[in-house]
């Protein structure tokens, strides 16, 4: 699996946005780029997900570099529930009937007032 | 709608025992997924199977094995634990095995001693 390179840590004051920037310089044509978070105490929730264009929704946007060696997860407006560990993950387009997620270790965001 | 359920939440065993742990996926989804996260660390991959049959395995031995049933329900056995087999065992259901979006449960805890 191709690997993708994230700060341990950022920080961010509440009510401004968060740019989370994640590297996959190694990454193929047909590897989509997800992004999932894991806030304290819980299982990790999906946020987004994108191949070559920007997406947004209602959680997240994520910019996708030309190149698509990079990435950025954008939360546009940071709340203290935001406050988790975010997971980049690069993952296979045709996984048919099976697929797995290859976490790292992320980088975890604290949101202060 | 009851999202992705695990049992027991937390588990204390004893070096040498075996343990069994049990998720039901959201309702409608047929694959269930496998991760072991220890602290400090992102999940890591176990299993996953997709209607009832075995779709892929991660770099486990063969202590940790599974098994899914036909009401979609999955069991993680693990014998002759070890105490590094100490960590959160998460489980993940989608709808197919390929589908883009996993949902997590918020895991079961295990310790060993």
């Amino acid at each position: 699996d191709a690997k993708t390179t994230q700060p341990n840590s950022m920080e961010s004051n509440e009510e401004e946005p968060v740019h989370l920037p994640c590297n996959h310089s190694t990454i193929s044509g047909t590897d989509y780029i997800h992004w999932y978070r894991q806030l304290p105490s819980q299982g990790p929730e999906y946020v987004i997900h994108g191949l070559t264009s920007n997406v947004n929704n209602r959680m997240a946007s994520l910019a996708i570099a030309e190149d698509r060696k990079s990435s950025t997860l954008i939360l546009h407006r940071a709340t203290l529930r935001d406050a988790a560990v975010y997971y980049c993950i690069l993952r296979g387009r045709n996984t048919g009937t099976a697929s797995k997620l290859t976490f790292g270790t992320g980088t975890r965001l604290q949101v202060t007032l | 709608d009851a999202g992705v359920t695990q049992s027991p939440t937390h588990l204390i065993k004893t070096r040498g025992q075996h343990v069994t742990l049990r998720c039901s996926p959201i309702s409608g989804h047929k694959s269930v997924s496998w991760y072991q996260q220890v602290l400090g660390q992102g999940p890591q991959f176990i299993f996953q199977y997709y209607e009832k049959e075995e779709r892929g395995r991660g770099n486990f031995p063969d202590r940790f094995s599974a098994r899914q049933f036909p009401n979609y329900s999955s069991e993680l056995n693990v014998n002759a634990l070890l105490l590094g087999d100490s960590a959160l065992y998460l489980c993940a259901s989608s709808l197919t095995g390929g589908s883009v979006e996993a949902f997590f449960g918020q895991g079961t805890r295990l310790t060993v001693v």
